[in-house]
């Protein structure tokens, strides 16, 4: 029940696509949903989150959406460009847990 | 504002020894995670420290221990090492001890031979 299952594993993009990586999760008391950026040799970056009182955010060209009833959420990355190129975790956590679970990650590439 | 900083970053360790990896949060910054991070298990939460208490303990062998001293830096131990505990150990603070806003350390790389 805290596992968050994450996809795709690889993702290539063209440069001005856009990118669409997608989690789902099992359970419902999870009630914050961050995404983070890795680049090589680097630690997860916060990028985006999102609460589940709110169906979409958007920040910049990063936008999380949310669908409370499926428990699935989505991260979309409009006009992906090569700096992008990096990998991309979904997580959740509950308050009282103070703990992130987190996917298995997607690599991104995107193509110049 | 200095980032996360954990030291050392890069260590070779053989079976059977302990390791001791160190952390620093950023400036006011009173919680500090610990993250274990593998290409077979990915991202696993090892345990999260807020005023120099353990608050939460992830499903990690009693080899794995840690501690926050009340500058709110934190050390982690890994006693009779494994080779599975070959992995990117990544430190984590946040302001108010809770998941939001975490910002991470680049990690110690540790290598088990």
């Amino acid at each position: 029940q805290q596992q968050v299952k994450q996809s795709p594993q690889s993702l290539i993009v063209q440069k001005g696509g856009i990118s669409i990586i997608n989690c789902a999760y099992e359970n419902t008391a999870f009630d914050y949903f961050p995404w983070y950026q890795q680049f090589p040799g680097k630690g997860p970056a916060l990028l985006i989150a999102i609460r589940p009182d709110v169906s979409e955010k958007k920040e910049g060209r990063f936008t999380i959406s949310f669908n409370k009833s499926a428990k699935q959420f989505s991260l979309h990355i409009m006009d992906s460009q090569p700096g992008d190129s990096a990998t991309y975790f979904c997580a959740a956590s509950t308050g009282s847990a103070r703990q992130l679970t987190f996917g298995s990650g997607t690599q991104l590439t995107v193509l110049p | 504002k200095a980032g996360v900083t954990q030291t050392p970053r890069y260590l070779i360790k053989t079976r059977g020894q302990q390791v001791t990896l160190s952390c620093s949060p950023i400036s006011g910054h009173r919680s500090v995670s610990w993250y274990q991070q593998t290409p077979g298990q990915g991202l696993q939460f090892l345990f999260e420290y807020f005023s120099e208490t353990q608050r939460n303990k992830g499903n990690f062998p009693g080899r794995f221990s840690g501690r926050q001293f009340s500058n709110s830096r934190s050390e982690m131990n890994v006693s009779t090492l494994e080779l599975g505990d070959s992995a990117l150990y990544l430190c984590a603070s946040g302001l108010q001890g809770t998941n939001e806003k975490l910002f991470f350390g680049s990690g110690t790389q540790l290598s088990v031979l």
